[in-house]
């Protein structure tokens, strides 16, 4: 089945770059996506890639994507104490009707 | 426009009891889902639904049912609490199945604490 794996912590300074990784084991994976959860509330579409793609590119957000590792990575450029949330990783499958989701990544920023 | 509603947004049983989680979304979307989350596990999908009529199994079903009988409406029911179902409970929906570009719309939870 899918699976899907991400590092559980990362802390970093306000400024600072964060790269979030994330591993996966569907290789039919059609779509892949970023969502945040802030304390205390439901999860957020950040963004995400077509497994046609290697990168994209949304303000301050760059998703890369390496198909043939079947590795997906978050950078977030000047990361901000706002920015403190867990980020999970989820993939879709062409006829697969449900996201499988990382287990998240609990980022901190400190000042 | 409210999205995603769950109700209550916290909730204590005793083993053995039973309850419904109440989910409704205000969007017409066709797809709706349950979620629970568990530290370092992750969201996993207990029962989806691709529309009115329509429900299926995700990857751990047991111990909970659903049904589908309006668009609006997907309420999940323990049917006796264990203590391994202690989590915090996802509602979260779309137009369409996430085997697309689609986005899912969560609610704000529900934590579930079974004694």
């Amino acid at each position: 089945g899918e699976d899907v794996e991400q590092s559980l912590f990362l802390s970093v300074r306000e400024g600072d770059s964060s790269v979030i990784n994330c591993t996966y084991t569907d290789s039919s994976s059609t779509y892949l996506y970023w969502y945040k959860q802030e304390p205390g509330a439901g999860l957020q579409l950040l963004t995400y890639i077509f497994s046609n793609m290697d990168m994209k590119q949304d303000q301050r957000l760059t998703v890369l994507l390496n198909k043939k590792d079947k590795h997906l990575s978050l950078r977030i450029a000047d990361t901000q104490t706002g920015d403190s949330a867990i980020y999970f990783c989820a993939e879709s499958s062409r006829g697969f009707q449900k996201l499988v989701f990382g287990t998240g990544t609990r980022l901190l920023v400190s000042p | 426009n409210a999205g995603v509603t769950q109700t209550p947004k916290f909730q204590v049983l005793k083993t053995g009891q039973s309850m419904t989680l109440q989910c409704a979304q205000d969007m017409n979307h066709e797809y709706m889902s349950w979620y629970r989350q568990d530290p370092g596990m992750g969201l996993r999908l207990i029962h989806y639904s691709v529309g009115a009529g329509i429900t299926d199994q995700g990857e751990v079903p047991n111990g909970y049912n659903v049904s589908r009988s309006t668009t609006e409406d997907f309420p999940l029911r323990l049917l006796s609490a264990a203590p391994s179902q202690t989590s915090v409970y996802f509602c979260a929906s779309s137009y369409s199945p996430p085997s697309t570009n689609e986005k899912l719309f969560f609610g704000s939870g529900t934590q579930l604490s079974v004694l």
